[in-house]
């Protein structure tokens, strides 16, 4: 199975703070990596797709990259609804995987 | 709109089984992976298994292999986790997605979640 690590596993940070979330597969996964945000006692959702195609609905401030082994999570100015958890997960392979997960909490 | 509706979830003592369903509308059902994921209390993500879009491939995590079935009725929009064999490590509120391609493998992920239905297995 692919695993996936993600960095930090949690972070504390300020309205209008950047915000910059690593995740990394233990091998590559191209380009088949996906973000999604969770608040307490609610569904995931999903934000971003295949590394960096942002879901129809989300804030341009949520931003995507990477390939291969390598991916980023960046918030660009983090608002008051950003405060949550976040998680990559990767389809590259017929076992999907979720990293650990990274929680975004006030600081 | 669309909708994911989970349910069969409850307590169930180690060693039995539980059949979760999962009833989809507001989409073209036969054209989309259903997938399933599983939160433990406090604890992050888990996906567990996943359907294409014709039934014709089932997929499963390591943990639940061999004990959990996927299965789905494209005339009823439905898709079904039989769970057998259950262990206090499958305690979870599990959650059913439908996956933005038809396939599973290369996927780009789950556009859209139910809100769970939670297993619980104790004696």
């Amino acid at each position: 199975d692919i695993q996936m690590t993600q960095s930090p596993s949690s972070l504390s940070a300020s309205v209008g703070d950047r915000v910059t979330i690593t995740c990394r597969a233990s091998q590559s996964i191209i380009n088949y990596l996906n973000w999604y945000q969770q608040k307490p006692g609610k569904a995931p959702k999903l934000l971003i797709s295949v590394a960096s195609s942002l879901q129809s609905g989300i804030p341009s401030r949520f931003s995507g990259s990477g390939f291969g082994t390598d991916f980023t999570l960046t918030i660009s100015s983090l608002q008051p609804d950003d405060f949550a958890t976040y998680y990559c997960q990767q389809s590259y392979t017929s076992l999907w995987t979720f990293g650990p997960g990274t929680k975004v909490e006030v600081k | 709109e669309v909708l994911l509706l989970e349910s069969g979830g409850g307590l169930v003592e180690p060693g039995g089984s539980l059949r979760l369903s999962c009833e989809a509308s507001g989409f073209t059902f036969d054209s989309h992976a259903m997938i399933w994921v599983r939160q433990a209390p406090g604890k992050g993500l888990e996906w567990v298994s996943g359907i294409a879009g014709s039934g014709s491939d089932t997929y499963y995590a390591e943990s639940v292999k061999g004990r959990f079935t996927l299965s789905r009725d494209n005339s009823k929009n439905t898709v079904y986790l039989q769970m057998n064999s259950l262990r206090v490590e499958d305690t979870a509120l599990y959650y059913c997605a439908r996956g933005r391609l038809f396939a599973v493998p290369q996927g780009w992920g789950t556009d859209f979640w139910g809100q769970g239905t939670l297993v619980t297995v104790s004696s």
